[in-house]
């Protein structure tokens, strides 16, 4: 069963405007949250991450909202450049477990057009 | 340049031949993870090490085995391949097994298992 689950596989987005990528996730104990780009025949690598303790992290055109009764985060991206072509993880991590794993989603791929 | 290499960068092996993927980090990094990314599937843990000398278990540890002698190395041991292994593999490190500290990736090995 899936804990983490990204809906959308693909996105399109004119450059200059917003990316919008979503994640749901099912687990109410996971507590750390992050987001990983990635392009072909690459390592994913890190971009953002949020606590459950914050709403919303920003970081340059990055930004991430997290809204804990909906189990719902979202990364945003603004303006698109056509560099964002990739493929975003969200990633989940409940830090009391004690097995202070993550679970990924599946991804999105998003498209930016020139 | 510091980070994490694999070895080899992709392989093409026989059912039931033994393989080792190889994993190296220079950022002396407390744990260490293997991935699988498969397409619809994501990033999928198979094992991980929260420190040198201990291992532990992921989603998908099956067919796999792992060992953790020192800080630098976490080979991942394929004893007998089958062609459901035929994926793209990734390891990653982080400074400590918790949030929230990110994990670092390599570039990956892709395996095809015929």
């Amino acid at each position: 069963d899936q804990q983490v689950k990204q809906n959308s596989p693909s996105l399109s987005v004119q450059e200059g405007r917003i990316s919008i990528l979503n994640c749901d996730y099912t687990n109410s104990m996971f507590d750390y949250f992050l987001w990983y780009k990635k392009y072909p025949a690459e390592g994913p690598t890190f971009l953002i991450s949020i606590s459950s303790i914050k709403d919303k992290n920003e970081d340059g055109r990055f930004t991430v909202f997290l809204n804990k009764s909906a189990k719902h985060l979202s990364l945003h991206i603004v303006p698109s450049q056509p560099g964002d072509s990739a493929v975003y993880f969200c990633a989940a991590s409940d830090s009391t477990s004690g097995t202070y794993k993550y679970i990924f989603g599946t991804g999105t791929r998003l498209k930016v057009l020139a | 340049i510091a980070g994490i290499t694999q070895a080899p960068t992709s392989q093409i092996l026989a059912a039931g031949r033994r393989m080792t993927l190889r994993c190296t980090q220079d950022m002396r990094h407390n744990a260490m993870y293997w991935y699988r990314q498969d397409l619809g599937l994501g990033l999928r843990l198979i094992h991980y090490s929260n420190t040198a000398g201990t291992t532990g278990k992921g989603e998908v540890p099956d067919g796999y085995s792992v060992s953790r002698a020192n800080t630098d190395d976490f080979p991942l041991t394929l004893a007998s391949a089958v062609p459901s292994q035929t994926s793209v593999y990734f390891c990653a490190s982080s400074e400590r097994p918790r949030a929230p500290y990110e994990q670092y990736f390599g570039p990956g090995t892709r395996l095809t298992v015929t």
